[in-house]
């Protein structure tokens, strides 16, 4: 039971690096998601895929772009990295039909940028 | 804007202990409400979730309510453990949630710790 896979789990950047997190799902799940979770602001909407071929911007997307790959693959790419951006990301997709549908989690990347 | 808020911050009980987690949020236009569970270092973990027409939900030893007219949930913990040490956060996604609008707005938390 694979559920939401995210690789890698830690990176180190420096500044101005930039870096692609890699988001999969095996649930056949249409719509996902990108999070950040930083102390004391809790977790915030970066971006969001609805359906395969669509993304929309969330609370916080500055910075950052997506790609929707598949149905099963949504990456989160970082152009050039800030420290600004050190936070546990996390990925989390949801099928749709009745309204009682949770959101499913990956295990989250820790990313720190120097 | 939607704001979710978790009261309190943190709690520390015996175990064995009965408990009560607190999650209050201003639009009572929601779709549904959801209850998180975080371990340290790990993703959140689905334990409960209320549809907007639902009073409440049960798991095991978990007990969930919604009052969306007073914009409040309630996690009732029965017999606490250590096992339950953890984080509960809770969430809601707009009213108008209905297929590709659904998105979460998030607590910041409760830290549960549960001693033996």
């Amino acid at each position: 039971n694979a559920g939401v896979t995210q690789t890698p789990k830690f990176q180190v950047l420096k500044t101005g690096q930039s870096m692609t997190l890699q988001c999969a799902q095996d649930m056949n799940h249409n719509s996902m998601y990108w999070y950040r979770q930083d102390p004391g602001m809790g977790l915030r909407l970066i971006y969001y895929s609805a359906s395969e071929g669509t993304t929309d911007k969330g609370e916080v997307p500055n910075g950052y772009n997506v790609s929707r790959l598949n149905k099963r693959e949504f990456s989160l790419r970082l152009e050039s990295a800030a420290p600004s951006q050190t936070s546990v990301y996390f990925c989390a997709s949801r099928g749709v039909g009745t309204s009682n549908q949770p959101q499913h989690f990956g295990d989250g990347t820790r990313l720190s940028i120097l | 804007k939607q704001e979710v808020t978790q009261i309190p911050a943190a709690l520390s009980v015996p175990e064995g202990e009965n408990l009560v987690l607190n999650c209050s949020f201003t639009d009572s236009a929601i779709y549904n409400l959801q209850w998180f569970r975080q371990d340290p270092g790990k993703g959140l973990t689905s334990l409960l979730l209320i549809q907007s027409s639902q009073r409440e939900q049960t798991s095991g030893r978990l007990n969930a309510s919604l009052d969306k007219s007073s914009g409040r949930s309630t996690l009732y913990i029965a017999a606490s453990q250590p096992g339950d040490s953890a984080t509960y956060l809770c969430a809601v996604p707009p009213g108008n949630s209905g297929g590709s609008n659904y998105k979460l707005t998030f607590g910041k938390g409760t830290l549960l710790t549960v001693n033996p």
